[in-house]
């Protein structure tokens, strides 16, 4: 089965770009997805399909991927976005499809 | 607007049962997949389970399978998890997820979570 690995913790001043990294086995064939989790807070969806933006999410959020390694990528950080953030994947052919990574805390 | 309350969290003790229930609104319920997803204290996400739109499908991750089972009632809107011989490593707060419009298996509307204590 799939596992996707993060960096623990990732550290920007306020208005710097912070880039947050997700790397696993594979993961150049399978879409990816961003969460993120404000302290006290349900998570919500930031990028899917490795660089698709929901509705309300900011332009300030991109995802990119290259080779087995996908990056989101916050320009012009703010202190509200500080939190957890989680990569995901759907690993369609592993009895256990879905993937969480473990996490990078974005200390701004 | 988009809304999942999910209820039924609370102490049980080891080798207990608990059933969770997850009710949505402002859509319609019976088009998504949802999703359980769960998490321990001070801990990272953790997939726990997912259902097609129609109940057809289900999918388990590893550490519940053969002990948690998920189903859905879309005449109510609401999506159970069914959880059996809870071990202290259940001990999370239970997210359910709505699908996300343009793939199921993303998981696209989080509800604020029920907490489950696993203690004697």
């Amino acid at each position: 089965s799939s596992v996707l690995t993060q960096s623990p913790s990732v550290s920007v001043a306020p208005g710097q770009t912070a880039r947050i990294a997700c790397g696993g086995d594979k993961i150049g064939g399978k879409s990816i997805q961003w969460y993120q989790q404000k302290p006290g807070q349900a998570p919500i969806l930031v990028v899917y399909d490795d660089s698709e933006r929901p509705s309300g999410i900011p332009e300030r959020f991109s995802g990119s991927k290259s080779g087995n390694t996908a990056t989101l990528t916050i320009n012009w950080v703010e202190a509200g976005d500080e939190g957890d953030y989680y990569c995901q994947v759907w690993d369609t052919w592993s009895d256990y499809p879905g993937v969480f990574g473990g996490g990078t805390k974005l200390t701004v | 607007q988009v809304q999942l309350v999910e209820s039924g969290g609370g102490v049980v003790q080891p080798g207990g049962s608990l059933r969770l229930a997850c009710v949505g609104s402002g859509f319609r319920f019976n088009s998504y997949a949802m999703h359980w997803v769960r998490q321990a204290p001070g801990k990272g996400l953790e997939w726990v389970a997912s259902i097609w739109f129609d109940g057809s499908k289900k999918y388990f991750g590893e550490s519940v399978k053969g002990r948690f089972t998920i189903f859905r009632d879309n005449s109510k809107n609401a999506l159970f998890l069914q959880m059996n011989s809870l071990r202290r490593e259940d001990a999370a707060v239970y997210y359910c997820a709505r699908g996300f419009s343009s793939a199921w298996y993303i998981m696209g509307f989080w509800g604020q979570g029920t907490p489950v204590t696993v203690s004697s």
